[in-house]
């Protein structure tokens, strides 16, 4: 099946620091979603990003589909950024289900 | 808020017992995906179900059981609970069959005693 992997699996910063999150995938995909899990567990979705590049405040993503990665970029890290930051695809031709990576585990200092 | 609602939020109980959990999709959307996540496993797709049929499987135990209803709302039935069995279970909807974004509650967290 496809594997997804992200990178690094550990980032600490201090706020204010812009930093980078890679996500790596082995086959073709029909969608890709970036999602930020709090502290308390929450699931929350950042980009739905099968291609293309979208911003949402200062965070930003970009998909390059043809190479098979993705990019989420958090610019001016805050406190509240701190949490686990997941990548899931759909396969293409595969059943409607995302594969997670397996996170990227951020630390914001103050 | 996702819009996605489940229930019940946390739940403890006994090895050996059975336990069952809920969820409500958006408003419009028609399927509905259950999730695992444990600390050593990962985010796991469990099930999918599309307007009441049941789409995909995934890691299911053969001990889990889920069904979607004419509501469209869904249930995860985890019967003959054993301690490995402690995760956070989430449920998604998205509005469509076959692609399209996924929208995830806030999980249902169970501990196996």
């Amino acid at each position: 099946g496809i594997q997804v992997e992200q990178s690094p699996p550990d980032l600490i910063l201090q706020e204010g620091a812009n930093s980078t999150l890679r996500c790596n995938f082995s086959d073709s995909v029909n969608n890709l979603q970036w999602f930020h899990q709090n502290p308390w567990g929450q699931l929350i979705n950042l980009f739905y990003i099968p291609s293309g590049t979208k911003q949402n405040g200062r965070l930003s993503a970009t998909t390059v589909a043809t190479e098979r990665y993705s990019l989420l970029y958090i610019s001016s890290s805050q406190t509240t950024d701190s949490g686990v930051y997941f990548c899931a695809v759909q396969p293409s031709g595969g059943y409607n289900k995302l594969i997670f990576g397996a996170g990227t585990r951020l630390a914001v200092h103050p | 808020d996702s819009g996605v609602t489940q229930t019940p939020k946390h739940l403890i109980t006994a090895t050996g017992q059975r336990v069952t959990l809920r969820c409500s999709p958006r408003s419009g959307d028609l399927s509905v995906y259950w999730y695992q996540q444990s600390l050593d496993q990962g985010l796991q797709f469990l099930i999918h179900y599309y307007n009441g049929e049941e789409r995909a499987k995934g890691n299911i135990l053969e001990r889990f059981s889920a069904q979607q209803f004419p509501d469209l709302h869904s249930e995860l039935n985890l019967s003959s609970l054993e301690l490995g069995d402690s995760a956070l279970y989430f449920c998604a909807s998205s509005v469509a069959r076959y692609t399209g974004e996924l929208f995830f509650g806030e999980g249902s967290r169970l501990t196996v005693l």
